[in-house]
């Protein structure tokens, strides 16, 4: 089974500052994909950046950009230039490939975030 | 049209009553998921629907009923709900079976207090 860890409960960042959110997992999947969710106080469920796990190079979203280290199967989140915006709980999640619809998003216990003006 | 509707946006109702949450797709995706999220946790996939089909149902109490009239509809009907179902209900949908990615797209969530 998967399992996906996230073991900062809460932090916070200044404004325009940078933060990484740290997200470990464990599977015996070769070929998987991770992702990065923000969920603002308006609860919304936003996709921010995902990988895929056959990929070498780190994914990239404007200011957000992962760290995957599939050997060591790490997968941190940097948010550089940090804005109010930002604050939010992140949840990384963890999903098989080719599973088709009962394929099943893994979470992590999440991180809230705030971002301090 | 990239968007997942769920309606409404707060529900409160007593322990007696019927009611009836909505999510919409218009993405032609055939999967559609429920979630329910406690506060500052993860959230708990409920049920699963492929294809207008239930494929996935995670031991949910049978107070909650789901319903797929089409496959840009999901239900869920709520009947004699306890105080602790109290909870932000999340709807999702993805492209479905044939994708290797499936990216689930969700809704903004029903704010559900039972009384």
């Amino acid at each position: 089974a998967q399992t996906v860890t996230q073991s900062q409960p809460e932090m916070s960042v200044q404004e325009a500052e940078t933060v990484t959110l740290s997200c470990t997992y464990d599977t015996s999947e070769s070929n998987y994909y991770l992702f990065w969710y923000k969920q603002p106080p308006s609860r919304q469920m936003i996709l921010v950046i995902r990988q895929e796990a056959y990929k070498q190079q780190n994914a990239t979203e404007n200011r957000f950009s992962v760290n995957f280290q599939k050997a060591a199967k790490s997968f941190s989140l940097k948010i550089s230039d940090s804005q109010l915006g930002d604050t939010a709980m992140y949840f990384c999640a963890f999903m098989k490939q080719y599973g088709g619809a009962t394929n099943k998003l893994i979470f992590g216990t999440g991180t809230l975030l705030a971002v301090q003006p | 049209d990239t968007e997942v509707t769920q309606t409404p946006k707060h529900l409160v109702m007593g322990m007696t009553n019927k009611k009836s949450l909505k999510c919409e797709q218009h993405m032609g995706h055939r999967a559609m998921y429920w979630y329910k999220q406690k506060a500052k946790k993860p959230p708990e996939l409920m049920f699963v629907y492929s294809y207008e089909k239930l494929s996935i149902n995670e031991s949910v109490p049978s107070r909650f009923s789901p319903e797929c009239p089409n496959s840009s509809l999901l239900n869920l009907h709520l009947h004699a709900l306890q105080p602790e179902d109290s909870a932000l209900y999340l709807c999702a949908s993805s492209q479905g079976q044939g994708s290797s990615y499936n990216e689930q797209f969700f809704g903004p969530g029903t704010r559900l207090t039972v009384l």
